[in-house]
């Protein structure tokens, strides 16, 4: 079991660019997390998925946000036209859901992205 | 909604037991959670408690929860310099974690 992988674990991008993320959960942890972190802030959820549906989103994800999870195993996360308030790092989580710790969610080590 | 939050600083003196505060809003919380963050690291569980649990402890952790004040607190005896990090509080829903804003502990010599 190596965790949850992040890449890129940083990002440095012109604004208005795109942008995407990758995250690799641990192996059948059939739910997946997006969150985002600024500065001097806790994580603010994002996104979930269970298996390849994706049940939730946050209202801090705008149009210009998209996540996937294809097959049920990793997920993406694109940011179009980005801007200078996307400027955060990026956090991926996953769990198995009735996993023995209620909603403990394992996280990596997220995508600092600076927009320029 | 949930909103949680926390102190944001805590100096400690190696060897003496920090305390960190948390409070929360959401009653129907059934798990709270400590998560410690290190510089270019993710979060790493530390310790939980269940709601109908007022006190757990864990080695040097000790966790107490005041459920009719929605307060949280985490103790952490004999602190060491490795134990300088951030540390977050958070609950949960049926699906997503709400984090407070984070507690910086530093440890000094």
């Amino acid at each position: 079991d190596t965790g949850v992988s992040q890449d890129p674990r940083h990002k440095i991008t012109k604004r208005g660019q795109n942008v995407t993320f990758r995250c690799d959960p641990i192996s059948e942890h059939n739910r997946l997390y997006w969150y985002r972190q600024t500065l001097g802030q806790g994580p603010e959820f994002l996104t979930y998925f269970q298996n390849e549906a994706q049940l939730e989103k946050s209202r801090l994800l705008s149009d210009r946000f998209s996540a996937e999870r294809p097959k049920g195993s990793f997920s993406t996360l694109e940011i179009q036209r980005t801007e200078q308030g996307d400027s955060a790092m990026y956090l991926c989580a996953s769990n198995y859901m009735g996993g023995i710790i209620g909603n403990e969610q394992f996280f990596g080590p997220g995508t600092r992205l600076t927009v320029l | 909604g949930e909103d949680v939050e926390q102190s944001l600083f805590l100096s400690v003196r190696e060897g003496d037991s920090s305390v960190i505060n948390c409070t929360y809003t959401d009653s129907s919380s059934t798990y709270l959670y400590w998560y410690k963050q290190e510089p270019g690291a993710g979060l790493q569980l530390l310790t939980y408690i269940f709601s109908n649990m007022d006190m757990k402890q864990d080695q040097r952790l000790t966790v107490l929860l005041n459920k009719k004040d929605k307060h949280l607190s985490l103790r952490i005896a004999d602190t060491q310099t490795g134990d300088s990090a951030i540390y977050f509080c958070a609950e949960s829903n049926d699906y997503k974690l709400s984090f407070g804003a984070g507690t910086t502990v530093t440890v000094r010599a």
